[in-house]
């Protein structure tokens, strides 16, 4: 079963880091790109970014650079979005979602993890 | 304020069809063949229903279909059922990154 699994909701204060990890099984992570998808509470989708799986060079949408970082450990098929210096505003939902054509087509996406900054 | 224009709200009797616009630019949808539409359950991660415009993925019902026409791309849903009830969002290429409609809340009646 092809699926992408992310890890828990995390509850931060304001300027730290958080890591969020999201598995790629039933298929090659390197065979596809992997982009990233916010959600705010209540709010539509916005798109992150992608990572090329076969280079690892990530490409960050406006908005997105700076404190973000996408990475991949293909050896556990897994790839990370890590978020610094935290702000309230970072409150969402974030989705990891597999491109399944190259051109846009998001077939197969991670349940999403919740990320929460409150002092 | 999203890159596509969506209507924030349709609805419609069961049984019935509606059609969710998506109006961009000559820039996303009406410059490629590249526009997508998921659906979202409150709660629920996206999924994904039509891609490059009129595509079905494996496993999505017939009664979704996507179209396009100049800037502006469109889902129709036929025969609906309670279980349409749902977000819906279209997105595209732009250039080197993707695009988000703002979403539009399907009510089943």
């Amino acid at each position: 079963q092809v699926q992408l699994v992310q890890s828990g909701s995390e509850l931060k204060k304001p300027g730290a880091s958080v890591k969020v990890s999201c598995k790629a099984s039933g298929y090659t992570l390197t065979s596809h790109a992997m982009n990233w998808v916010r959600q705010a509470p209540g709010q539509g989708l916005e798109w992150m970014g992608w990572m090329n799986t076969n280079t690892g060079n990530p490409t960050y949408a406006q908005g997105f650079t700076g404190r973000f970082v996408y990475s991949l450990d293909t050896s556990v098929s897994t790839a990370y979005l890590q978020i610094s210096s935290l702000k309230a505003e970072d409150t969402a939902v974030y989705y990891c979602a597999r491109d399944l054509t190259g051109n846009d087509a998001f077939d197969i996406w991670g349940q999403g993890t919740m990320v929460t900054v409150s002092s | 304020q999203s890159a596509l224009t969506q209507p924030a709200s349709v609805s419609g009797s069961p049984g019935q069809s509606i059609t969710i616009s998506c109006t961009g630019t000559s820039s996303d949808v009406g410059g490629y063949n590249y526009v997508s539409w998921y659906q979202q359950h409150p709660g629920k991660a996206p999924k994904l229903m039509i891609y490059e415009v009129s595509n079905r993925p494996s496993g999505v019902s017939n009664r979704f279909s996507g179209s396009k026409s100049g800037n502006t791309a469109s889902l129709t849903i036929s025969g609906l059922q309670a279980e349409d009830e749902a977000d819906y969002y279209c997105s595209s290429y732009k250039t080197g990154r993707t695009v988000f409609g703002g979403g539009t809340k399907l009510t089943v009646l």
